[in-house]
């Protein structure tokens, strides 16, 4: 699986848009980009994922370059309890089952 | 309604002992994983099951033995615990075999050995 790079923390006032960014220069044409956020003492929480085109639901928008080397997260109104430790993962997947490498992500910190 | 289930939540014992991690999942997923976070947080793979079958195994001493008596269940055995056991063990599922389906994860048992 391709690495990912994520700056190690981020400020956002509540209300705003939180904008997460990631590259991932390595990504072949078979990965997908995930995106799991961890709360505090709570076990990982999926978002969203894309392979080329931009995604969204009810939580987040996911938006990947065109060259899909890098990508965007974004919380459309953050609230206090978006403040999360936020992790991109490259994942090809495949048939013998989910080998998710958490890197150390972005801590994300929604201030009142 | 808890869509993956752990206990116990907080699991503190000594050096040597024996102790077994239960995880459950409601969701009528196939596939179901363990994953081990250490201090520095960094959350890593340890096993996964597909309807019972192991597919995943890393490198994870023998010490740890997963079992799972139904595709909902998938339980953690540590025989001789160490000190460095000590860490967050979170359970997951996803709904198919392969690592494109996104994983579920339970709140996670925070073993301490001391």
């Amino acid at each position: 699986d391709a690495k990912t790079t994520q700056p190690p923390s981020m400020d956002c006032a509540e209300g705003r848009a939180a904008n997460l960014p990631c590259n991932h220069s390595t990504i072949s044409g078979n990965e997908y980009v995930y995106w799991y956020r961890q709360i505090h003492s709570q076990g990982p929480q999926y978002i969203i994922h894309g392979l080329k085109n931009n995604e969204t639901n009810e939580m987040a928008s996911l938006i990947i370059t065109e060259d899909r080397k890098s990508s965007t997260l974004i919380l459309p109104h953050a609230t206090l309890r978006d403040t999360a430790v936020y992790y991109c993962i490259v994942t090809g997947g495949g048939t013998s089952g989910s080998r998710l490498t958490f890197g150390e992500g972005t801590q994300l910190t929604v201030n009142p | 309604d808890t869509a993956v289930s752990q206990t116990p939540k907080y699991l503190v014992t000594q050096m040597g002992n024996d102790k077994s991690i239960k995880c459950e999942q409601n969701l009528g997923h196939d596939t179901m994983y363990w994953y081990k976070q250490d201090s520095k947080k960094f959350l890593k793979i340890m096993f996964s099951y597909n309807n019972k079958e192991l597919i995943i195994n890393e490198t994870v001493p023998n010490r740890f033995s997963p079992k799972s008596p139904d595709k909902a269940h998938l339980n953690l055995h540590i025989n001789s615990l160490e000190l460095g056991d000590s860490a967050v063990y979170f359970c997951a599922s996803s709904p198919g075999r392969g690592g494109r389906s996104p994983l579920h994860f339970g709140n996670g048992t925070r073993l301490t050995v001391t």
